[in-house]
């Protein structure tokens, strides 16, 4: 039962331009989203996260939006750069819980 | 400012033997969640501590598994009889209670041979 879905296992896009990479989930009790990004052989960074309440987050390049209504988030890195190559994790928490459920990952790869 | 620092990074065993992985938390969190993570999947949740209190755990941590935090600092994770299926980075987090976002330290890989 995958509660977090990234549905795009890899994307490819070129320098400058913006990057989309999107979550679907399916338990309307989750009220707060993270993404977070990994490298390989290091633990997941955290980049951007939004509670349930608002539909838009940004800081800096990356901006996370929320569509409760359809269950699907997705974040926006604009410009793209070499170094956002990695994968990328959304992930899901609900108000009665410390667990985080993640979705498979997306692959980004910048292209210089 | 020291992030989550996990030890070892790299553990090879035969099967059947037991491990057994260390996990400092950042300091000033209260919270220390771990985590297991396989090839192509996202990071899987195991149990969480609240200071010394271990308030929740998965499904995944069978009776071979077993978690301790007691002063509240650092954590262990220990594996007994260890299978092959157990292969995997095991990731360890920190966070607050009142916040939550959890930040995550660089992992120990297992391999079971």
């Amino acid at each position: 039962d995958q509660q977090v879905k990234q549905n795009s296992p890899s994307l490819s896009v070129q320098e400058g331009r913006i990057s989309i990479l999107n979550c679907d989930y399916t338990n309307s009790m989750f009220d707060y989203f993270l993404w977070y990004k990994k490298y390989p052989a290091e633990g997941p960074t955290f980049l951007i996260s939004i509670s349930s309440i608002k539909d838009k987050n940004e800081d800096g390049r990356f901006t996370v939006f929320l569509n409760k209504s359809a269950k699907h988030l997705s974040l926006h890195i604009v410009p793209s750069q070499p170094g956002d190559s990695a994968v990328y994790f959304c992930a899901a928490k609900g108000s009665n819980t410390g667990k985080l459920i993640f979705g498979q990952g997306t692959t980004l790869q910048v292209k210089p | 400012d020291t992030g989550v620092s996990q030890d070892p990074r790299h553990k090879i065993t035969k099967r059947g033997q037991n491990v057994t992985f260390r996990c400092d938390p950042i300091s000033e969190h209260n919270r220390l969640y771990w985590y297991r993570q396989t090839l192509g999947q996202g990071p899987e949740f195991l149990t969480y501590f609240q200071n010394e209190a271990q308030l929740e755990k998965s499904r995944l941590l069978s009776d071979r598994f077993s978690a301790e935090r007691p002063k509240g600092s650092f954590s262990t994770l220990e594996i007994q009889r260890t299978e092959q299926g157990d292969s995997a980075m095991y990731l360890c987090a920190s966070g607050g209670s009142f916040y939550n976002e959890q930040f995550f330290g660089p992992g120990t890989r297992l391999t079971v041979l």
